[in-house]
């Protein structure tokens, strides 16, 4: 089937240690998206991505990295820097950039404690 | 940034019963796009609708780009249209989904 696949759907960390969340997709999309959820909010862009190789600082993108090495992959690390990683996270992609239909996975929760 | 505003914010209805749902958006879009968050939180797509109305079964929306908004039509509302409804949209001059706030809707029996 194709789609969004994020891994784990559950996270539980220590504070202090960095943590990567996984996002793989096969609907061959070129831009492929990251976004965080607080309780009672709406999304926020963290970063995004519009080709191999290349990605873009979103709106809160501080205490947070990513890589594009493939263009199924878009693997997101929260590192120690940010001040309240506890949060859901959840991917996205799109065949371009804004323009076309995006589609989610299923989202990951993170809880630090 | 486009800003994009959602109501009401909640509601309540008995099984049976439609309601509309609203958006309105600050700047022309490109894309908007209606979802519904269900209770395990993931983001299901509803419409693809920059502009004009599409339907699929219970569910209908309407854009009016000229105007900045869009609606949600939801008819003989059931308990598993309860969740969140989210829009988002996207301007030329960005390069991301603005996401609404959302409406939190509740079928009750």
């Amino acid at each position: 089937d194709g789609g969004i696949t994020q891994s784990p759907k559950y996270l539980f960390r220590k504070e202090g240690q960095n943590v990567t969340l996984s996002c793989e997709q096969n609907l061959n999309h070129d831009a492929m998206y990251w976004y965080r959820q607080d309780p009672g909010q709406g999304l926020r862009l963290i970063y995004y991505s519009q080709i191999v190789n290349d990605f873009q600082k979103g709106d809160i993108a501080e205490g947070y990295s990513v890589s594009r090495e493939k263009k199924e992959s878009f693997p997101l690390t929260v590192t120690s820097a940010q001040k309240n990683p506890t949060a859901f996270y959840l991917c996205a992609s799109s065949s371009r950039t804004g323009y076309t239909e995006a589609f989610f996975g299923q989202g990951t929760r993170l809880t630090v404690v | 940034g486009i800003q994009v505003e959602q109501s009401p914010p909640d509601l309540i209805l008995q099984e049976g019963a439609n309601s509309t749902l609203r958006c309105n958006f600050s700047d022309s879009v490109n894309n908007l796009q209606w979802f519904h968050q269900n209770p395990w939180g993931q983001l299901i797509n509803l419409f693809y609708i920059p502009s004009g109305t599409k339907q699929n079964g219970r569910l209908s929306a309407t854009t009016v780009a000229t105007e900045r908004y869009s609606l949600l039509y939801i008819s003989s509302s059931q308990t598993t249209d309860s969740g969140v409804y989210f829009c988002a949209a996207h301007t030329g001059t960005a390069s991301k989904l603005t996401f609404g706030t959302g409406t939190r809707l509740q079928v009750t029996l």
